[in-house]
């Protein structure tokens, strides 16, 4: 079963523009973290935020952390056309750090 | 500094048959996990080694299995291969076990399996 859902399934933008995508999760994480897929390639890991954390950020990404709510939100400011991906979220929970990854949103940044 | 190296880069297998999977990790990192990719399922975590020995199993048939090698190398093996195994099979490493150093995973770029 998955842990975390992302929020939106897709999402269409044009270059400039943000983008943001939620993940909410089920039970209290140890961590929560980000990666990107290229269409058939490797997941690239992007940032991991702790359970005590409430926000990260890297460059045009920043994640936050709200565990009163079970949600994690990742924004891309001025989105390019080579943020064109899959967005995932996964977490770890209990006595493992073993992530487990939700759906994804699929990410479209028009030229 | 080299990545994570799968191999090979595509399969064809037929039914029945079994396939071998191979996944180098980063240099200095010890845990090698496996995970299946497609797109009714999305991600499933097959198993995980740490040191050679596997520290923690998804819920897979007995026809999945795998096994590290002192140089930190992972190889997955699929007997009596299923149509429903065609998948991209994906190895990620990392320092410790798991995302327990707090440095997430590096994945390879996947192994793309079709068995027809």
């Amino acid at each position: 079963s998955q842990q975390g859902e992302e929020d939106p399934q897709a999402l269409s933008i044009q270059e400039g523009e943000n983008a943001t995508m939620n993940c909410s999760y089920k039970t209290s994480i140890n961590n929560l973290q980000w990666y990107r897929q290229n269409s058939g390639r490797g997941l690239v890991h992007l940032i991991l935020i702790r359970s005590n954390e409430r926000e990260k950020h890297s460059g045009r990404l920043r994640v936050t952390l709200d565990t009163s709510k079970k949600s994690s939100s990742l924004l891309i400011t001025a989105s390019r056309a080579a943020d064109t991906a899959s967005y995932f979220c996964a977490s770890t929970s209990g006595g493992s750090y073993i992530p487990t990854f939700g759906r994804g949103t699929s990410l479209i940044v028009h030229p | 500094k080299a990545g994570v190296t799968q191999t090979p880069r595509y399969l064809i297998k037929t039914r029945g048959q079994q396939v071998t999977l191979s996944c180098s990790p980063i240099s200095g990192h010890r845990s090698v996990s496996w995970y299946q990719q497609t797109p009714g399922q999305g991600l499933q975590f097959l198993f995980e080694y740490f040191s050679e020995t596997q520290r923690n199993k998804g819920n897979f048939p007995g026809r999945f299995s795998g096994r590290q090698f002192s140089n930190s190398r992972s190889e997955m093996n699929v007997s009596t291969l299923e149509l429903g195994d065609s998948a991209l099979y994906l190895c990620a490493s990392s320092p410790g076990q798991g995302t327990h150093s707090g440095y997430g995973y590096t994945f390879g770029s996947g192994t793309r399996l079709t068995v027809v």
